[in-house]
């Protein structure tokens, strides 16, 4: 069966400081993988997905970039964070873009200070 | 631009008493319909989704959606909810075969015993 693993699960980081979250998914061959932000009291956005190594695509235009260096794992960056970056950070994958379903990791609560 | 609404952000129910939380999107074409749940302290996970068929959708622990096209709407319902029903769920919609899931802003469902 398929797992979906995320680290850290809390981190707490000061304002300025470099972020590297992980995801990492088993079980399953080129999935399509998302990387989605949960703020208080609202839903999860769309920040990252990709279709393959290497291949990434932005939804929302923010301090954070995403990387696919291997088929199943999929990082979350910033150089520098912001206070704003503070949230939890969700990853999922998929096996089909049509009539498939979004499987969600544990997360990573972040804390910018 | 597309978008999930979902009316209720708290709802507070006592045991046994019926549930149905809205969820209305806003795109006109071919979707895919989801309702996730996220208990305390645990994953994301799935509770049902409509693709195509019946409108009436059964997901697990006795909840139900419904697909009204003409309202846009995918409103979840349960009978008859117990105290471990407690949770927060979001509704979301993804235009058939596209990459991207649109969440709604989430309901906190709190259930007294």
């Amino acid at each position: 069966s398929q797992t979906i693993h995320q680290w850290p699960a809390t981190l707490v980081q000061p304002v300025g400081s470099p972020l590297s979250l992980e995801c990492t998914v088993e079980g399953t061959s080129n999935p399509n993988l998302y990387w989605y932000r949960q703020a208080a009291g609202r839903g999860l956005q769309l920040l990252f997905y990709s279709v393959g190594i290497g291949q990434i695509s932005s939804e929302v235009p923010q301090n954070l970039s995403a990387s696919r260096p291997q088929d199943r794992q999929f990082i979350l960056s910033s150089k520098k964070l912001l206070l704003s970056d503070s949230g939890f950070y969700l990853c999922a994958w998929t096996v089909l873009a049509g009539k498939d379903t979004q499987y969600f990791g544990p997360g990573t609560r972040l804390t910018v200070l | 631009a597309q978008s999930v609404s979902q009316h209720n952000h708290h709802v507070i129910l006592s045991e046994a008493a019926s549930l149905e939380l809205g969820c209305n999107y806003s795109y006109g074409g071919t979707v895919n319909l989801f309702w996730y749940v996220q208990y305390p302290g645990q994953h994301l996970q799935l509770l049902l989704k409509y693709f195509s068929g019946d409108p009436l959708v059964k997901g697990i622990k006795g909840f139900e959606a419904e697909f009204i096209k003409s309202k846009f709407s995918f409103n979840l319902r349960k009978p008859s909810v117990q105290w471990s029903d407690t949770a927060e769920y979001f509704c979301a919609v993804k235009k058939d075969s596209s990459y991207k899931l649109i969440f709604g802003s989430g309901t906190r469902l709190l259930v007294r015993p």
